[in-house]
C-alpha cells in the first residue's frame, strides 16, 4: 500500500520558534510537494520539489524554507513561526510527470502557532 | 495564483440523490483531476480526465470537461452518506509541473 506520512498531526508552537515539518513517501516518486490549506481559501502550493536537492517555489513561498537531502524525504521550514502560519498542511507525492499522475497526499498535520 | 473554482461552495442532499459539482479554470490544461478530502484528514484522487476526452466514468462518479468553456463537472450518482466529504478540482498549466487546486464543494449527504 503505497503511503506518504507526515511527522505529526497536530502540532503547537509559540510565535518565533522554528518548525520542523517532515513528510517521507515510500514509493520512489521524484515530486514532491507542500501546500497549506486554509478555509475559502482551498489548497495553495508553498513549495515542491523534482529531485533531490531541488526545489521550487509556489504560489505562497514567503515565510518558509524547505529541504530536500533524501528522495524519499522532504521537510518544511517555518524559520520564524508567526500567528499567520497557523494552517493544515499537507504533503504530496507524484511520479516524474505529476500532470499525468494523480498526487498521494499525507495525513496532514494541524500547526497552531501561539 | 489558483486555477480551478468549484461551484457551489457548499451542497447538501438526500441518500440516494445525485450529486453534480462544477469546477472552471483559467488558462489551458494538460488534465483534470478531482479529489476527494474527509473531514480532516488528505486528499484521495478520485479521477483524472485528459484535455482530448470528454467524459470519463469510474464506478458511481462520471465526470465531464468542455474545453472550449474551461469547464468540468462531477457527478456522482446514487449518493450515500459515505460520499459526505469536500471534492477538489486540481488542473495543471500546459507547460508546467504543478497542479492548481481549487477552493472545494462541500457535499452533505443525509441519510
Amino acid at each position: 500500500d503505497v503511503k506518504v506520512t507526515q511527522s505529526s498531526r497536530y502540532l503547537v508552537k509559540r510565535t518565533g520558534e522554528k518548525v520542523f515539518l517532515e513528510c517521507v513517501q515510500d514509493m520512489d516518486h521524484e515530486n514532491m510537494f507542500w501546500y497549506r490549506q486554509d478555509p475559502g481559501l482551498g489548497l495553495r502550493l508553498i513549495y515542491f520539489s523534482y529531485d533531490v536537492k531541488m526545489k521550487e517555489k509556489g504560489d505562497i513561498p514567503e515565510g518558509y524554507s524547505v529541504s530536500r537531502e533524501k528522495k524519499e524525504r522532504f521537510s518544511l521550514i517555518l524559520e520564524s513561526a508567526s500567528t499567520n502560519q497557523t494552517s493544515m498542511y499537507l504533503c504530496a507525492s507524484s511520479p516524474r510527470l505529476a500532470g499525468n499522475n494523480e498526487q498521494f497526499f499525507g495525513p496532514g498535520t494541524r500547526l497552531t502557532v501561539l | 495564483s489558483q486555477q480551478g473554482e468549484e461551484d457551489p461552495q457548499a451542497l447538501s442532499i438526500q441518500e440516494g440523490e445525485n450529486a453534480t459539482m462544477n469546477c472552471s479554470y483559467k488558462t489551458s490544461i494538460n488534465n483534470l483531476q478531482w479529489y476527494r478530502q474527509n473531514s480532516g484528514r488528505g486528499l484521495v484522487h478520485l479521477i483524472l480526465i485528459r484535455s482530448n476526452e470528454r467524459e470519463k466514468h469510474s464506478g458511481r462518479l462520471r465526470v465531464t470537461l468542455d474545453t472550449s468553456k474551461k469547464s468540468s463537472s462531477l457527478l456522482i450518482t446514487a449518493s450515500r452518506a459515505a460520499d459526505t466529504a469536500s471534492y477538489f478540482c486540481a488542473t495543471d498549466e500546459r507547460t508546467g509541473n504543478q497542479f492548481y487546486f481549487g477552493t472545494g464543494t462541500s457535499l452533505t449527504v443525509i441519510p
